[in-house]
């Protein structure tokens, strides 16, 4: 099983409706979670951290489930600018540092 | 603005013809991380840095290096590049608090990545 498993998609989904994406990780001692938005041939950038119950930040919200070891990432609304790979992250808080490990991504595109 | 860069964006070689990659932080970080990441793949750790302290993926080939004179800049350099080697290679940075995890940062900056082709 990987460590962190993620559906790569495509998500076609038209404009303004409400698509969510899970992950699921195998290391029931991990700490923390995030979820990084990935454009085409740029680099990751970090979209939300998620924290015990979850978060939300307008459009998006993320919920981790520590008991069924997932975390999942709802986007209402979604715009044509929402269209990217969108990567699971998990620092499992091995080794004392940072070393996280990257999903392989779900391709999300919004469709006019 | 505080930043992390890559140079150079794009680089081209040669089969066999070593390259070397850059990147530098004005984010003050102690820990620098190389990834490479194929298209249609997850960001791969070749190795990262803690302060001077290397820590190297046991499944990172050793045709790949790395140098990190000073805490802002670390080099990746590609000692033999094969045809396999073309990637997006990403730098990124955190901190680590160690014995004070409160001035942890718990995510990775990343740089805009150096996209390499091999010929």
């Amino acid at each position: 099983r990987k460590e962190v498993e993620q559906d790569p998609g495509p998500f076609n989904v038209p404009e303004g409706a409400t698509v969510a994406f899970n992950c699921t990780y195998s290391n029931s001692a991990s700490q923390s979670f995030f979820w990084y938005r990935q454009d085409c041939r740029k680099e990751p950038k970090l979209l939300m951290s998620v924290y015990s119950s979850g978060n939300e930040d307008g459009r998006f919200t993320a919920q981790l489930n520590r008991a069924s070891q997932y975390i999942s990432l709802l986007i209402r609304d979604s715009k044509l600018s929402d269209s990217a790979t969108y990567l699971c992250v998990v620092n499992p808080r091995s080794g004392g540092y940072q070393k996280v490990t990257f999903g392989i991504g779900t391709k999300l595109q919004v469709i006019p | 603005d505080a930043m992390v860069i890559q140079n150079p964006r794009y680089q081209v070689t040669q089969f066999g013809k070593p390259v070397t990659l850059s990147c530098s932080q004005t984010l003050n970080h102690n820990v620098m991380y190389w990834y490479q990441q194929k298209s249609s793949q997850a960001p791969k750790l070749l190795f990262h840095y803690y302060d001077k302290d290397f820590n190297n993926e046991a499944d990172t080939p050793d045709n790949f290096q790395s140098r990190r004179p000073n805490t802002s800049f670390c080099f990746l350099d590609i000692r033999s590049p094969g045809l396999g080697d073309a990637a997006m290679y990403l730098c990124a940075t955190s901190t680590w608090g160690g014995a004070a995890p409160w001035v942890s940062t718990d995510t990775q900056y990343f740089g805009p990545g150096t996209r390499l082709t091999v010929l």
